[in-house]
């Protein structure tokens, strides 16, 4: 079946270190690919997606490429800050939003001043 | 993208009883999917909801615990039924993602049963 294996947490960073969080998976056939972010209290929301393969997706510093020959979805960020403190979760899905999305177990991220 | 309001954002329930969740979507929606996040862990699809007929349940998932209503193509209800403290969660429902944006979820409800 259609999984994700995303990177143990917690991480803890000071400002300013640069971030990766790794992110796999395995399906069949080719998924759309979702990093989702959920702030301390809050609901899930979207922080970049890519939809093929060698796709590139970014939003707020953070980016992630679509590999399909190492089936990856990896986060970067350059330069975290405080307020990147949150859970992020890799994600994928068929068929444009007809379809589930399957989520990894999320990676907590602490940055600190 | 679309807009969801979720209710209640929180509740605290006595075990035996039962708390209905309600999701309003600010546009007409084919699916809507309703997820559970237990403390700590990730996201687990309780059911995927189609306006006009039942509900589909994800494994280990019931309806008699989780009824779903989905009345028209902007409403969803979840209701946990028979409440235990192994329900304290957070419920989460969610629309499908077209285009440039992605799945768009509630706010959430953060249950707690004792």
């Amino acid at each position: 079946g259609n999984s994700v294996t995303q990177m143990e947490g917690p991480v803890t960073l000071s400002e300013e270190a640069f971030l990766t969080i790794n992110c796999t998976y395995t399906a069949t056939g080719y998924p759309s690919l979702f990093w989702y972010v959920q702030y301390p209290g809050e609901g899930l929301q979207l922080l970049l997606k890519a939809t093929k393969a060698d796709d590139k997706g970014s939003n707020k510093g953070f980016e992630a490429t679509y590999r399909k020959e190492t089936t990856s979805f990896h986060l970067e960020k350059g330069s975290v800050q405080v307020s990147d403190s949150a859970v992020y979760f890799c994600a994928l899905s068929f068929q444009g939003g007809s379809e589930k999305l399957v989520f990894g177990k999320g990676t907590k991220l602490t940055v600190n001043p | 993208s679309a807009v969801i309001s979720q209710k209640p954002s929180r509740d605290i329930c006595q075990r035996g009883t039962s708390l209905t969740i309600q999701c309003q979507v600010d546009s007409q929606v084919t699916m809507m999917f309703w997820y559970r996040q237990q403390p700590g862990q990730s996201l687990t699809l309780i059911a995927t909801a189609n306006q006009g007929s039942e509900a589909t349940y994800e494994s280990g998932f019931v309806i008699d615990k989780f009824p779903i209503s989905r009345p028209n193509l902007t409403f969803s209800t979840l209701t946990v039924s028979n409440m235990s403290p192994e329900d304290s969660s957070i419920y989460l429902c969610s629309v499908g993602g077209w285009g440039d944006y992605g799945y768009t979820f509630g706010s959430g409800t953060r249950l707690t049963v004792v």
